[in-house]
């Protein structure tokens, strides 16, 4: 199975900084189809998961520009340019390239 | 508007059956693939399979000998059986597209 390392595991940011987070793949995530299945999700509290982005950078519908994710083959990264109150909860990547899918274990999002 | 909810009982026992059922709107399930996650409480995500728009499955190993995913087109339904449950299958468990289901907690025990 693809295992899928993030970190860091907790993040602590003040309101209007930056935040980053990074995810790293045991194999590329290239699939045959030419296209690199890595999605980012967010879980905030009490809720269920929310997708931000797929395909490495492409953002969903609603999602602000404030989120970008970039990356290839097997490094990929999650940055929010101005961490805003309803940012806050874990975030996960998640690879759907290869069976089975899997998902990083999450990183906490706090505020400073 | 794409919607996923997940049904099914809240309480099982151990060593018995777990049925769930995944009722979406808003698509059609010979057009998207539908996947089943879930998440024990307090830890983290764990993809367990998946219906493909053209009804093929695939399977988590670590759960194939227990799991059987199956959909009814007509009602928009996508089924999760899993056998044998024990106590660490207590779990809320989702169903996915790009959108996520509210989930259903299921606790298994006796």
């Amino acid at each position: 199975d693809v295992v899928m390392t993030q970190t860091p595991v907790s993040l602590s940011v003040a309101i209007g900084q930056p935040a980053s987070i990074s995810c790293k793949s045991s194999q590329s995530l290239v699939h045959s189809d030419g296209k690199t299945y890595l999605n980012w999700l967010l879980q905030r509290p009490g809720q269920s998961p929310k997708r931000l982005i797929y395909l490495v950078s492409k953002l969903d519908s609603g999602i602000p520009d404030r989120f970008s994710g970039s990356g290839s083959e097997t490094d990929f990264t999650l940055k929010i340019s101005r961490v805003e109150a309803d940012d806050l909860g874990v975030y996960y990547c998640l690879q759907g390239t290869h069976f089975p899918n899997t998902f990083g274990a999450g990183t906490k999002l706090e505020l400073k | 508007q794409v919607q996923l909810k997940e049904s099914g009982p809240g309480l099982v026992q151990p060593s018995q059956t777990l049925s769930l059922t995944c009722t979406v709107s808003g698509f059609s399930l010979m057009d998207y693939s539908v996947h089943w996650v879930r998440q024990p409480p307090g830890k983290g995500l764990e993809w367990m399979g998946r219906m493909k728009y053209d009804g093929d499955t695939y399977y988590n190993s670590a759960l194939k000998s227990r799991l059987s995913i199956s959909r009814d087109t007509s009602k928009s339904q996508v089924f999760l059986k899993m056998n044998s449950l024990q106590t660490e299958d207590t779990a809320i468990y989702y169903c996915t597209r790009a959108e996520w289901g509210q989930g259903v907690m299921v606790t298994v025990s006796s």
